[in-house]
């Protein structure tokens, strides 16, 4: 399978736990994306990478919520001191963007990671 | 702050007619306009794309529209199947260097 992978897909937590997820982007992808689903609701954006670095970061993270992608390959999203808001669906993408030429910016999303936090 | 507003009902058809989903948008348009298909507990994934300066695009089944005057894609599927019901996301790409926006959603159901 060579589609974007997340890990864990599933993960229950108590509330004021530690949390991260892992996402294995499409391999050349430099970009990779986080973004947040609730029941009912669109994907919420969170944070985009070009390569290693982080190029934006939505107003709605807050300090507790830290991305990282260390090598320009997977990343990681941790969530610190979790609180029942936070239960959702996580979900990473990626796309292959070339330049700020090239169009469609099409993204391929993995199967998200589900948190419950109780 | 940009919104984007789709169908919040649910949309129920018949098999074979055609399915016809809105997607609104205020304030400037954006450089793209995408449609997602997302089924229960899975990750979206990319249906068609259209461009500002392009009124219409085919794919099989699928016909995207854009107006940039009404601020408004319509998002057709002919021929309607019980295997199109989903939920189907409306996404606005502002310029290639900038994140991708969703809508809600609205949910299709196609019944036999």
């Amino acid at each position: 399978d060579t589609g974007v992978s997340q890990d864990p897909r599933h993960k229950i937590t108590k509330r004021g736990q530690n949390v991260t997820f892992r996402c294995d982007p499409i391999s050349e992808h430099n970009r990779l994306y986080w973004y947040r689903q609730t029941l009912g609701q669109g994907p919420e954006f969170l944070t985009y990478f070009q390569n290693e670095a982080q190029l934006e970061k939505s107003r709605l993270l807050s300090d507790r919520f830290s991305a990282e992608r260390p090598k320009g390959s997977f990343s990681t999203l941790e969530i610190q001191r979790t609180e029942q808001g936070d239960s959702a669906m996580y979900l990473c993408a990626s796309s292959p963007f070339r330049d700020k030429n090239s169009s469609g910016n099409t993204i391929y999303f993995g199967e998200g990671s589900w948190l419950t936090v109780v | 702050s940009q919104k984007i507003e789709q169908n919040s009902e649910a949309l129920n058809i018949q098999e074979g007619k055609t399915a016809t989903l809105t997607c609104n948008y205020t304030n400037y348009s954006p450089a793209y306009l995408q449609w997602y298909r997302q089924d229960p507990g899975r990750g979206p994934v990319f249906l068609l794309l259209i461009r500002e300066n392009e009124k219409e695009k085919r794919k099989e089944r699928l016909k995207v529209t854009f107006d940039t005057t009404l601020k408004q894609s319509l998002f057709h599927i002919t021929a309607s199947q019980p295997a199109d019901s989903a939920t189907y996301l409306c996404a606005l790409v502002y310029s290639s260097a900038s994140k991708i926006i969703f809508g809600s959603g609205t949910r299709l159901s196609i019944r036999p």
